[in-house]
């Protein structure tokens, strides 16, 4: 099982750009989560999707669309870059049977906006 | 007012001392209390959870919650530079579908 996997690994944009992190899981989970870490900040969470063809704001949701592309599948869309989202961009997923709500992560991607 | 409060270091030890890693929250709907553990470069994983007040001992690492304080402890026995990574807590209420997180304790064990 490769767990949780995210592309790409660094990306640079310049201001304005679009682009679309992609993020897969192979553990049948139904939970999936994108995260982004800034230092002193920890992790803020942009949007979450309970199941497959439901997505939710999360704390930090301005500036990104996402999408439940399938149950193994959720992308995190940025239309127009913003220096203020340079960060590292977590996908997760949710252990479904436990009530701790156990969360796997993935790689991150480390993405500058210039 | 941020629910999870984590002190962010750095910490630095020499390699052998007891670790102590906290973080206090205002939710007294928090439950379920979890340490993830992340190496430079990675993404986070799960270390140790715990549910309620109490204690949970796994190899060289206890964790602690006191509930009635708001506040919970990860300790690191015997520390080792195989250790060094950030540290944070993570807590969750019965039925929710986010986790919490503090910001993160960066700890270093010098050889």
């Amino acid at each position: 099982n490769a767990g949780v996997t995210q592309t790409p690994k660094f990306q640079v944009l310049k201001t304005g750009q679009s682009m679309t992190l992609q993020c897969a899981q192979d553990m049948n989970h139904n939970s999936m989560y994108w995260y982004r870490q800034d230092p002193g900040m920890g992790l803020r969470l942009i949007y979450y999707s309970a199941s497959e063809g439901t997505t939710d704001k999360g704390e930090v949701p301005n500036g990104y669309n996402v999408s439940r592309l399938n149950k193994r599948e959720f992308s995190l869309r940025l239309e127009s870059a913003a220096p203020s989202q340079t960060s590292v961009y977590f996908c997760a997923s949710r252990e479904d049977f436990t009530s701790y709500n156990e969360q796997f992560f993935g790689p991150g991607t480390r993405l500058t906006v210039l | 007012q941020k629910e999870v409060e984590q002190d962010p270091g750095p910490l630095s030890v020499p390699e052998g001392a007891i670790v102590s890693l906290n973080c206090t929250y205002s939710n007294s709907a928090f439950q379920y209390f979890m340490w993830y553990r992340q190496y430079s470069r990675k993404g986070p994983e799960l270390l140790m959870y715990t549910y309620s007040s109490g204690n949970k001992e796994d190899g060289r690492f206890t964790a602690q919650v006191d509930k009635s304080s708001k506040y919970i402890s990860l300790f690191i026995r015997d520390s080792q530079p195989s250790d060094s990574a950030t540290y944070l807590c993570a807590m969750t209420k019965t039925g929710a579908n986010n986790l919490f997180f503090g910001t993160g304790t960066r700890l270093t064990v010098i050889p």
